[in-house]
């Protein structure tokens, strides 16, 4: 696609739900990134895909956290058993090349409310 | 000590004058800097970038870096209400970007 897009753009879960969280990369882009931006805070690093491989997960705040990617394009990052710190901005980001970095492009992201 | 400091602001200026912003660092390992303008509900976008030390400039915006200070700069000229955003600096030793925590700036008409 022209962009990066990620799905939904909102969503409001009850505490203790899981949710899924999609991003759809801009085709060809091999490196794939997770941030998260909690309000009046900077954006925090969650995990890093090259191709389908995941080898910086360092991010991730705790084992609910998880993410994939398949055939080298959508990953998905799943937030089990929600708590209401899990409230925040959810950022996808991909590039073509992971190293050297020049700058990712965002996707809108998806804006989670933990109630 | 965060890895990056970015003052918050917010900064509010009259329209046509200059933006001044800027991040400190401690990371020595940085060589790759960007400045990212993030609109409200929106997810940032890619302003500039810069390798090493130097400036760049492209049209109202010019973008400096010191790395014997750890110190990145983005000036705005002639500033606009359509620049009114956050902006957030943005570096990079490897493949993971380290970001501040953004400047909101508003341009009054």
């Amino acid at each position: 696609g022209a962009g990066v897009s990620q799905s939904p753009s909102n969503k409001v879960t009850e505490k203790g739900k899981d949710v899924e969280l999609r991003c759809d990369p801009i085709s060809g882009h091999t490196a794939l990134y997770w941030y998260r931006q909690s309000l009046g805070q900077g954006l925090e690093f969650l995990i890093y895909f090259q191709g389908n491989s995941a080898p910086d997960k360092s991010g991730l705040p705790s084992d609910r956290f998880s993410a994939e990617r398949t055939g080298g394009s959508v990953s998905t990052l799943t937030i089990q058993r929600t708590q209401q710190e899990d409230s925040a901005v959810y950022l996808c980001a991909s590039s073509s090349t992971g190293w050297p970095n020049y700058g990712y492009t965002f996707g809108s992201g998806t804006r989670l409310t933990v109630v | 000590q965060k890895e990056v400091e970015q003052d918050p602001g917010p900064l509010s200026v009259p329209e046509g004058a200059i933006v001044s912003l800027n991040c400190t660092y401690s990371n020595s390992a940085f060589q790759y800097f960007m400045w990212y303008r993030q609109y409200s509900r929106k997810g940032p976008e890619l302003l500039m970038y810069t390798y090493s030390s130097g400036n760049k400039e492209d049209g109202r915006f010019t973008a400096q870096v010191d790395k014997s200070s750890k110190y990145i700069s983005l000036f705005i000229r002639d500033s606009q209400p359509s620049d009114s955003a956050t902006y957030l600096c943005a570096m990079s030793g490897d493949y993971k970007l380290s970001f501040g925590a953004g400047t909101t700036v508003t341009v009054r008409a």
